[in-house]
């Protein structure tokens, strides 16, 4: 089946390290996105890709990094230096970046203690 | 980035015609209006999205005013499961800019028996 697929859905880590969540679709899709949603609010954009190897910073990029050296994936890897990581992250793609709709995965909790 | 308001909540009776209304005043001539919903702790799902003419498709309608500063979205028969929150978000296009999609706090639809 065809779809964006995140992984893991819950996550654990220690504070100080370093984690990095998958995002892979095999929609042929070249833009892929990457959210931050906290408890009651809506999505904050944390980085974005409109082709592969090629990506910017969103709204919320500090503490963040991200690669995108194949089409089909884009992982965010959430630093130490990032000061409230605990959150569910989605990842999201497009065709591309004009008008085409936008397809979310099923996120990742991810949770520091 | 042109912003969206929506109400925090609202209800409708299952069955009946659930219409969320939607605020883009400082909506610009390149921006869509898109249509998202989420359940708790899912991934936001697609529903529709328009430029300016009102758009219909299996799920819903999209009414978007002549000066395209408001929009509505017609759910013509609710259900339980449409119970949810949706997200009325402007999308940007053309040269140079991300597609990124702006989400708001959305509305919390509760679809009751």
């Amino acid at each position: 089946d065809g779809g964006i697929t995140q992984s893991p859905k819950y996550l654990f880590r220690k504070e100080g390290q370093n984690v990095t969540l998958s995002c892979e679709q095999n929609l042929n899709h070249d833009a892929m996105y990457w959210y931050r949603q906290d408890p009651g609010q809506g999505l904050r954009l944390i980085y974005y890709s409109q082709i592969v190897n090629d990506f910017q910073k969103g709204d919320i990029a500090e503490g963040y990094s991200v690669s995108r050296e194949k089409k089909e994936s884009f992982p965010l890897t959430v630093t130490s230096a990032q000061k409230n990581p605990t959150a569910f992250y989605l990842c999201a793609s497009s065709i591309n970046s004009v008008n085409t709709e936008a397809f979310f995965g099923q996120g990742t909790r991810l949770t520091v203690v | 980035d042109a912003k969206t308001t929506q109400p925090p909540s609202m209800d409708c009776a299952e069955g009946r015609a659930a219409n969320l209304p939607c605020n883009h005043s400082t909506i610009s001539g390149n921006e869509y209006v898109y249509w998202y919903r989420q359940i708790h702790s899912q991934g936001p799902q697609y529903i529709i999205h328009g430029l300016k003419n009102n758009e219909t498709n299996e799920m819903a309608s999209l009414i978007i005013t002549e000066d395209r500063k408001s929009s509505t979205l017609i759910l013509p028969h609710a259900t339980l499961r449409d119970t949810a929150v949706y997200y009325c978000i402007v999308r940007i296009y053309g040269s140079g800019n991300t597609g990124k999609l702006i989400f708001g706090q959305g509305t919390t639809l509760q679809v009751k028996p």
